[in-house]
C-alpha cells in the first residue's frame, strides 16, 4: 500500500460548485496534514496546513482531517476559473521529508 | 525578497552526459530537497539535506547526486543522464520550524 493515495482526477466542474478533493493515508505517524496547490508550469505552493484531527477554514477553502480513518480531504466553496490547478495532499510526520499524493487535476468551467 | 531559483529552465540533452541542475535559496532555510515530478507518479523525493556538507537519499536516487558546500545552494547532478530521467526537477526549501517547503519554478529536462 503506497503511503499516500489521491485520486489523479481529472474533475472537472461548473463555476460556483463546491469541490471535495481527498487523499488517504496509512502511517499512523502522520500529524501534519499540508495542500499545495499547483498551476500549470509552475511550482506546488502551500494552499493550507493543519495539525492533527479536525477543520482548518481559510476563505473558500475548508481543510478536514479524520486521523481515524486516515483520511483528509480539501473543499472549495464557490469555485472559480482561478481554481484550476493541481491540487497535492502531502501528510507528514514532522521528522521526514514530505511525501506528496499525485495530485488531483481540478478544471472549474466558467 | 527572498526567493528560490532554479537553473535552467529547460534543457535538452544526450544520454551518457553528465548534467548538473542549479538551486540557490535566498530564504537562509537549512532544509534544501530535490523532487522529480512525471506523469502518474507525482512527485518523487531525489535527495535532500539538512545543513551544510549533509546530504541523504530519497526515493529515487539512483542515478543522481548532492552536495551541500553552502546554505544557499544544492545543484542536483545526473552522473550519466538516461531517458528515463526526463523529468520536470523540483528544488525546494524548508525551516526546520516550519512544515511548509517553498518550491522553484522547476527545470524541464529532456534526455535524447
Amino acid at each position: 500500500q503506497k503511503e499516500v493515495e489521491q485520486d489523479p482526477g481529472p474533475l472537472s466542474v461548473p463555476e460556483g460548485a463546491i469541490v471535495s478533493l481527498n487523499c488517504t493515508y496509512s502511517n499512523s505517524a502522520f500529524q501534519y496534514f499540508m495542500w499545495y496547490r499547483q498551476y500549470s508550469r509552475k511550482g506546488p505552493e502551500l494552499l493550507m496546513y493543519t495539525y492533527s484531527s479536525g477543520n482548518k477554514e481559510d476563505g473558500r477553502f475548508t481543510a478536514q482531517v479524520d486521523k481515524s480513518s486516515k483520511y483528509i480531504s480539501l473543499f472549495i466553496r464557490d469555485s472559480q476559473p482561478s481554481d484550476s490547478a493541481t491540487y497535492l495532499c502531502a501528510p507528514n510526520s514532522g521528522n521526514t521529508p514530505l511525501v506528496f499524493g499525485k495530485g488531483t487535476r481540478l478544471s472549474v468551467i466558467a | 525578497d527572498a526567493e528560490i531559483t532554479q537553473s535552467p529552465r529547460h534543457k535538452i540533452t544526450e544520454t551518457g552526459r553528465q548534467v548538473t541542475l542549479a538551486c540557490h535559496q535566498t530564504w537562509n532555510h537549512n532544509n534544501m530537497f530535490w523532487y522529480r515530478q512525471d506523469l502518474g507518479h507525482g512527485l518523487r523525493l531525489i535527495h535532500y539535506s539538512y545543513g551544510v556538507h549533509d546530504t541523504n537519499k530519497g526515493e529515487v536516487s539512483d542515478g543522481y547526486s548532492v552536495s551541500r558546500s553552502n546554505t544557499e545552494d544544492l545543484p542536483l547532478t545526473l552522473e550519466s543522464a538516461a531517458s528515463s530521467q526526463t523529468s520536470v526537477y523540483f528544488c525546494a526549501s524548508s525551516d526546520p520550524s516550519n512544515y511548509g517547503y517553498t518550491f522553484g519554478s522547476g527545470t524541464r529536462l529532456t534526455v535524447v
